[in-house]
């Protein structure tokens, strides 16, 4: 059981540079969302979705953009980097109230 | 909306002493409340849960946090810690969106344990 994979572990992003994090989850899921870590502010929402074809914003959405066309995928995509994104990032999918959180992928944008 | 406040930033205690780590949530609608537990350079894990039923839930490790309607808090405590406990806590509340459920952190307590 792989849960969710993340893709990648560690990236060195130029600013202005676009990238797209991969998801993927093996639960059939419906509901996928992103967070973002950074010191002293916990895990801030990006994006969510709560099934294929349909995606909403969380607190943290600009710079961001997802989408959903499988319920298995849910990547996410850096339009132009900025140092500000400098983060981990952690996708998650849940049923109901059980959730499960990727290994993270630390973004390093200079 | 939901919110939640982890009222201290860092708690370094001695090992083998108790620690309380401190919940607060604001919600119009019933919520769940959760404490996740994220280790040096790892990810994520729960550590317990409350959704209904008895108000004190206990993890397997010797953790436990009380549900307080009344106060709107979720203290997290331990009677006696381990070096093995240094590591970032997380409280979480999850409220209904849309059929699932959104999850919402506070912004973590690094709980640090001296020998």
């Amino acid at each position: 059981n792989a849960g969710v994979t993340q893709t990648p572990k560690f990236q060195v992003l130029k600013t202005g540079q676009s990238m797209t994090l991969q998801c993927a989850q093996d639960m059939n899921h419906e509901y996928m969302s992103w967070y973002r870590q950074d010191p002293g502010m916990g895990l801030r929402l990006i994006h969510y979705s709560v099934g294929a074809g349909i995606t909403d914003q969380g607190e943290v959405p600009n710079g961001y953009n997802v989408s959903r066309s499988t319920t298995e995928d849910f990547p996410l995509r850096l339009l132009s980097a900025a140092p500000s994104q400098t983060s981990v990032y952690f996708c998650a999918s849940s049923e109901g109230w059980g959730y499960t959180f990727g290994s993270g992928t630390r973004l390093t944008v200079v | 909306a939901q919110s939640v406040t982890q009222l201290d930033s860092q708690v370094p205690v001695f090992e083998e002493a108790p620690v309380e780590l401190r919940c607060n949530y604001s919600s119009s609608v019933s919520v769940y409340l959760f404490w996740y537990v994220q280790y040096p350079n790892q990810g994520l894990q729960l550590l317990l849960k409350y959704l209904s039923g008895s108000t004190l839930v206990e993890s397997i490790n010797g953790f436990e946090a009380e549900f307080n309607k009344s106060q709107t808090s979720f203290h997290l405590r331990k009677p006696s810690v381990h070096i093995s406990d240094t590591a970032e806590y997380f409280c979480a509340v999850s409220a209904p969106v849309q059929g699932a459920q959104k999850l919402v952190f506070g912004q973590g307590t690094r709980l640090t344990i001296n020998p």
